[in-house]
Formats: C-alpha cells, structure tokens, sequence
C-alpha cells in the first residue's frame, strides 16, 4: 500500500497571501496524483489531476506541480473561500486507492 | 443536473446489516466506474470499493473485504454498498464518487460526489 503524507498538518495564512501545501507518496506514483478540497459539511471537491492539471471550473490560482514521490499544491492569491482541509490522492498503484491524512488551511 | 445522491444511513447496532444506495442523475450511468469512499468523524478520507462500469470487476479495501459488496443496476442508474458484520470503526460518512473520465476507469479520481449518508455503528 502507497502511503501518502501531507504537511504541514495546518497551514495558518493570511488572506491575499500564498500557500503552499505539500504532499509526499511512499513510492513513487508518476504523475498520478489528485487534490481536493473540502469545506465543513461538504464533500470533496476535485481540483488538481495528474498532478498538475486543473480540473473544470477551478480558478487558476490554484496549481499543482511534482512528480514521482513529491508533490505541491500552491494557491496564490488566497480568498477567503479557500480556508478549508486540502488533501492528496494517489491512484497509480493500487488497490487500495489511498489519502493523504490532509492539510488544514486556517487564517 | 448531475448528481449523485445517497441514502439508506443510519444507526446500527454492531454485527447488524445496513445497504446504502447512490441514484446517479445527468450522465451516462453505464459508462462509469463508481466508488464508495468514507469519512470517519474528524477523521480524513479512505477509499472503500470500485465496481467497474458494467459490474463485472470490484475491488476492496482490506477493512471491509470479506463484510462489504458492492454492487450496481444500471437500469436504475444506483449504486449499492451492502455493509454486513458492522463494527464501531466503519462510523463514518460514506460518499458515492464518480471517476473523471470514464474511459480510463483504471486512473481513478473523482469529479462528482454524492453529499454523504453517515452511517453510526453503536449499541
């Protein structure tokens, strides 16, 4: 099983600012990694596939980037909307299709 | 509108028996692979099972192997998580998740998810 780690645990940011959220696979996955977002209540929402493509309607402050066993996701410019828990997905190897544990980005 | 909705949540005893469902509306139902992925309390997200398009393949998480079947009717465009032998740890929120692209079921990522059904494992 391909163990995904994602750090910081949480992410305290200012508005307007850039974060930048890291995620690291136990092996290597290609470039057969996603993101996703979730809000309290909420299911996840897509926003980063293959590592570095975003997905249908998520605005280009949004991007990802990596390959193999260390992967980003860098939100520039942040809004007040993207405060939520952030977490990665390998689907390279598997199954088991697995999660990274998610970063919690607050103000 | 394409959705997905669950149902079939609820409190349970542990060892009992519980089927969730997950109507798809909006899309081709019979193209796609689903999954189920679930959601402990504050916990983060673990995949489940996959049946593949035409319910011919399935995989499982090692935790729910042996307890769990999924299954689906593409006449009725749902598909079904048929949870035996629950335990307190299968607690969670299940979601219902469609794979991206259905061509290529074997990358599986999820750009449409259903809101959840929680399911509680308690005496």
């Amino acid at each position: 099983e391909i163990v995904m780690t994602q750090s910081p645990a949480t992410l305290s940011v200012s508005p307007g600012e850039r974060a930048t959220l890291s995620c690291r696979a136990s092996q290597s996955v290609s470039s057969n990694l996603a993101w996703y977002q979730q809000k309290p209540g909420q299911a996840p929402r897509l926003l980063i596939y293959s590592a570095s493509t975003r997905a249908t309607g998520i605005p280009a402050r949004f991007s990802g980037s990596g390959s193999g066993t260390e992967f980003t996701l860098t939100i520039t410019s942040l809004q007040s909307e993207d405060f939520a828990v952030y977490y990665c997905q390998q689907y390279n190897n598997w199954p088991p299709i697995t999660f990274g544990q998610g970063t919690r980005l607050e103000i | 509108q394409v959705q997905l909705v669950e149902s079939g949540g609820g409190v349970v005893q542990p060892g009992r028996s519980l089927r969730l469902s997950c109507a798809a509306s909006g899309f081709n139902f019979s193209d796609y692979a689903m999954h189920w992925v679930r959601q402990a309390p504050g916990k983060g997200l673990e995949w489940v099972a996959l049946i593949s398009h035409d319910g011919s393949t399935e995989y499982y998480a090692d935790s729910v192997k042996g307890r769990f079947t999924i299954s689906r009717d593409n006449s009725k465009n749902t598909t079904y998580l048929q949870m035996n032998g629950l335990r307190s740890e299968d607690t969670a929120v299940h979601y219902c998740a469609r794979v991206r692209d259905s061509s290529y079921w074997y990358l599986p990522h999820f750009d449409l998810w259903g809101q959840g059904t929680l399911v509680t494992v308690s005496s």
